[in-house]
């Protein structure tokens, strides 16, 4: 059974860092890509970027390129969300997902992991 | 890379059928059939409802279709019923490794 299982909710301060995972099962983790997507609160889908943890190409959104970065680890079959410097602004829930082909959909997803930026 | 357009509300009573459309660019919508719709029931995660325009996933009952024209898709649902009431977003594959993402339309069942 292919399952992505995110990390856990964060509370953070502006300024402060923050990197948080995603952990697939269930399939060869270096043969799909891995997308993540941001939801604001009462908001619809941003889509963030990708990664390929085959090779860990990686590509952005224009909106997000400077603001996060991805990676991931195929070791232990993980791809990360990553921020240097968090925002009020970057309070959202974050899903990554395994994408189908290339071009394809957004197939499996994870649980999401809610990130809540507050002095 | 703009959000796709879509319509911020419909709504539909109990066994009428109602379209969801979703309009891009040549770009975007127009320059693939990479179109996929995703539902979200609220505080849910988002589950793939149509992929490739008009390909059903297993398990997705077939009162779900999808279609383009352009640079528009649609996401038709007929037979409505209660538990279809949730968001649904479009996302078109736009080139360069890139997806976007339309703004959401929030179905009521009526």
């Amino acid at each position: 059974e292919v399952q992505l299982v995110q990390s856990g909710a964060e509370v953070k301060k502006p300024g402060e860092s923050l990197k948080i995972s995603c952990k697939g099962s269930g399939y060869s983790f270096t043969s799909y890509w891995i997308g993540w997507v941001r939801q604001m609160p009462g908001k619809g889908l941003d889509w963030m970027g990708i990664i390929y943890p085959g090779d860990s190409d990686t590509r952005y959104s224009p909106s997000f390129q400077g603001q996060v970065t991805i990676s991931a680890d195929k070791s232990i079959s993980t791809a990360y969300l990553q921020w240097s410097s968090l925002k009020a602004s970057d309070t959202a829930m974050y899903y990554c997902a395994r994408i189908r082909g290339s071009t394809g959909y957004y197939e499996y997803w994870g649980q999401g992991t809610l990130v809540t930026v507050s002095s | 890379q703009s959000a796709l357009t879509q319509p911020r509300s419909v709504s539909g009573s109990p066994g009428q059928s109602v379209t969801i459309s979703c309009t891009g660019t040549s770009s975007d919508v127009g320059g693939y059939d990479y179109v996929s719709w995703y539902q979200q029931h609220p505080g849910k995660v988002p589950k793939v409802m149509i992929y490739d325009v008009s390909k059903r996933p297993s398990g997705v009952p077939d009162r779900f279709s999808g279609s383009k024209s352009g640079n528009t898709a649609s996401l038709t649902i007929s037979g409505l019923q209660a538990e279809d009431e949730a968001d649904y977003y479009c996302c078109s594959y736009a080139g360069s490794y890139s997806w976007v993402f339309g703004g959401g339309t929030k179905l009521t069942v009526l």
